[in-house]
């Protein structure tokens, strides 16, 4: 099937904003996801947004979604060193509802 | 709360050889999956269940099969290991399929030589 595509890398200065993008392939998906994955450990669920939502605000977190682009993003304001981790973009996808992650992408955050 | 555990952490296996990866859930989901992850690739799903009693084939099934004899447990088999195989482990389990959060364990590293 066609990837969730994201970049690999992104590297900003702590105080200032992360903005990770996501393209994804299934347009009937009903949740798009972003999970954290911090060193040696599991993936974590950081946010959702549901499909009919343009913008969802969590704290430090702003999740954007064009649907007719597919595209999803991810902005962190005021990015800390705690903040350094792998983030995946996740979409649902087929009949069986499974999870379907994009590769990554590994920010990191310089003092 | 243990929420899932995985064993074993981390594993060296000769190729050829046989090697199930243990995964148990306490949060009495429904639906389990196991992923691999490796660099550049991302995760991947191998095989999936809905419920105990079934099992389904995800994106990379080949070389592994999986059982779900009950609601708790969803081991994953290599029958015969290969190098290609070396990878990260990681089984996850939810409670709603198609919108429910995924928990993940703390994964399980494999080294096939």
């Amino acid at each position: 099937g066609e990837d969730v595509e994201q970049s690999l890398f992104l590297s900003v200065r702590e105080g200032d904003s992360s903005v990770i993008n996501c393209t994804y392939t299934d347009s009937s998906s009903t949740y798009l996801y972003w999970y954290k994955q911090e060193p040696g450990a599991g993936l974590q669920l950081l946010t959702y947004i549901f499909s009919n939502m343009d913008m969802k605000q969590d704290q430090r977190l702003t999740v954007l979604l064009n649907k007719k682009d597919k595209h999803l993003s991810l902005r962190i304001a005021d990015t800390q060193t705690g903040d350094s981790a792998i983030y995946f973009c996740a979409e649902i996808r087929g009949s069986q509802g499974n999870l379907i992650f994009g590769k990554g992408t590994k920010l990191s955050v310089k003092p | 709360t243990a929420g899932i555990t995985q064993a074993p952490t981390s594993q060296i296996l000769a190729a050829g050889r046989s090697m199930t990866l243990r995964c148990t859930q306490d949060m009495r989901h429904n639906a389990m999956y196991w992923y691999r992850q490796d660099l550049g690739l991302g995760l991947r799903l191998i095989h999936y269940s809905n419920t105990a009693g079934t099992t389904g084939k995800g994106e990379v099934p080949d070389g592994y099969s999986v059982s779900r004899a009950n609601t708790d447990d969803f081991p994953l088999t290599l029958a015969s290991a290969v190098p290609s195989q070396t990878s990260v482990y990681f089984c996850a389990s939810s409670d709603d399929r198609g919108g429910g959060e995924l928990f993940f364990g703390e994964g399980s590293r494999l080294t096939v030589l």
